[in-house]
């Protein structure tokens, strides 16, 4: 299995803030890599597919870039409503895996 | 604007199978992958399988002797059952589709495998 690491695991961080979070694949998966992020006690929502495009209805601030193995999502201008849990997801090889989680709380 | 549904029992004996169902509305099962994920209290999330609305499926090895995704083309809808349930598979289970990474999901059901 691919094994996906994100880092930092959690961060503080205040509104307005540029966030990046890092995801690293054990071997290359192309461009193949989603964002997600998770609110408590709700479904994740997909942010960034195929590593750097932007969902629809997504806000610009978020933007992913990256390939191979490292990968990266950026929140631009952080917001009251981006404090989540963000998870990257690799879709090259099955079995589809997922990072172990970045929580993003309020500083 | 395609919903996704998941139904089923929340509470599954241990040994048991659990059965799940994911409606799907607004939109046709026909032409996309559908998928299963699972995150247990406190936890990420898993990937469990998918399946193409032809029936052709793919499985995470660790739970492929005990799962089994299928399709209702006829009532719009993909199921999961997991065989053989212990404590280690009370999840949240979620259900979505596989497109764009995964555009569409359920709003998830929690599953408590106990006597």
């Amino acid at each position: 299995d691919i094994q996906m690491t994100q880092s930092p695991s959690s961060l503080s961080a205040s509104v307005g803030d540029r966030v990046t979070i890092t995801c690293r694949a054990s071997q290359s998966i192309s461009t193949y890599l989603n964002w997600y992020q998770q609110k408590p006690g709700k479904a994740p929502k997909v942010l960034i597919y195929a590593t750097s495009s932007l969902h629809s209805g997504v806000p610009s601030r978020f933007s992913g870039g990256g390939s191979g193995t490292d990968f990266t999502l950026t929140i631009s201008s952080l917001q009251p409503e981006d404090f989540a849990t963000y998870y990257c997801q690799q879709n090259y090889f099955t079995p589809w895996t997922f990072g172990q989680g970045t929580k993003v709380d309020i500083k | 604007q395609v919903q996704l549904q998941e139904s089923g029992p929340g509470l599954v004996k241990p040994a048991e199978t659990l059965s799940l169902n994911c409606t799907v509305s607004g939109g046709p099962i026909i032409g996309y992958y559908w998928t299963w994920i699972r995150q247990p209290p406190g936890k990420g999330l898993e990937w469990i399988g998918h399946v193409y609305h032809s029936g052709i499926t793919d499985y995470n090895p660790s739970l492929k002797s005990r799962v089994t995704i299928s399709t209702d083309t006829s009532k719009n809808l993909f199921s999961l059952r997991l065989s053989s349930v212990t404590a280690a598979d009370t999840a949240v289970y979620y259900c979505a589709r596989a497109y764009d990474g995964g555009d569409y999901w359920g709003q998830g059901t929690l599953v408590t495998v106990s006597s």
